[in-house]
């Protein structure tokens, strides 16, 4: 079975400086990854995704992701925090074995400080 | 904007009852997935259908149910609602775009069941 892990619940950053949220995940195939941030009251917005190739995928908004594969992890990065990336932010794991089901992590909730 | 609209936005019922969600995506966009998020955690998958078929499904009961249609709208349908029914439903719709597809999601539905 997959899984995704996000260890952190919150993660508090000052504006201007970098921003890094954490991702693990586990899966038996080929591991395709996503990223996704949700503001209050709204849907899932889509990042980026790592298929193949590159460790270091660049998405929307500056943010950008590196893929680990001995660590098995997928952390997203942005080198200058804003106010406005506060929100929640979320790390899914597709299995190439198992179709095209997307497994959640449990969300890192974002505060930049001003 | 996703292009991905959902009805209605909020929605109240009492344990028992029977509701009817609905999602509206892209021309074009011919697979659809249902994930519903509980309050403070992750989306979890609840089925996916592709071309009007359901071709993948989560750990939920028969008594979720959906169905896709022609002009690329579908529709989850819920019986005999519980009270852990409450939560934001969302809809992702995606199209066939390369080896992996992105999954662009909807604003939600957020049910609550008293």
């Amino acid at each position: 079975a997959q899984s995704v892990a996000q260890p952190e619940d919150q993660v508090n950053v000052a504006e201007g400086n970098p921003l890094t949220v954490k991702c693990t995940y586990s899966v038996s195939g080929n591991p395709y990854l996503f990223w996704y941030v949700q503001y209050p009251n709204r849907g899932l917005q889509f990042l980026l995704k790592y298929i193949t190739g590159d460790n270091l995928v660049k998405g929307s908004y500056g943010f950008e992701a590196e893929f680990n594969k001995s660590q098995t992890s997928f952390h997203l990065k942005k080198p200058s925090a804003l106010v406005s990336d506060s929100a929640l932010y979320f790390c899914a794991v597709r299995d190439g074995a198992a179709g095209n089901k997307l497994t959640f992590g449990g969300g890192t909730r974002v505060l930049v400080k001003p | 904007e996703t292009g991905v609209t959902q009805s209605p936005t909020h929605l109240i019922k009492t344990r028992g009852q029977q509701v009817t969600l609905r999602c509206s995506s892209q021309s074009g966009h011919n697979t659809v997935s249902w994930y519903q998020q509980a309050l403070g955690q992750g989306p979890q998958f609840i089925f996916q259908y592709y071309r009007e078929e359901e071709n993948g499904r989560g750990n939920f009961p028969p008594r979720f149910s959906g169905l896709q249609f022609p002009n690329y709208s579908s529709e989850l349908n819920v019986n005999a609602l519980e009270l852990d029914d409450s939560a934001l439903y969302l809809c992702a719709s995606s199209f066939p775009s390369g080896p992996v597809e992105t999954q662009y999601f909807g604003p939600g539905t957020r049910l609550l069941v008293l």
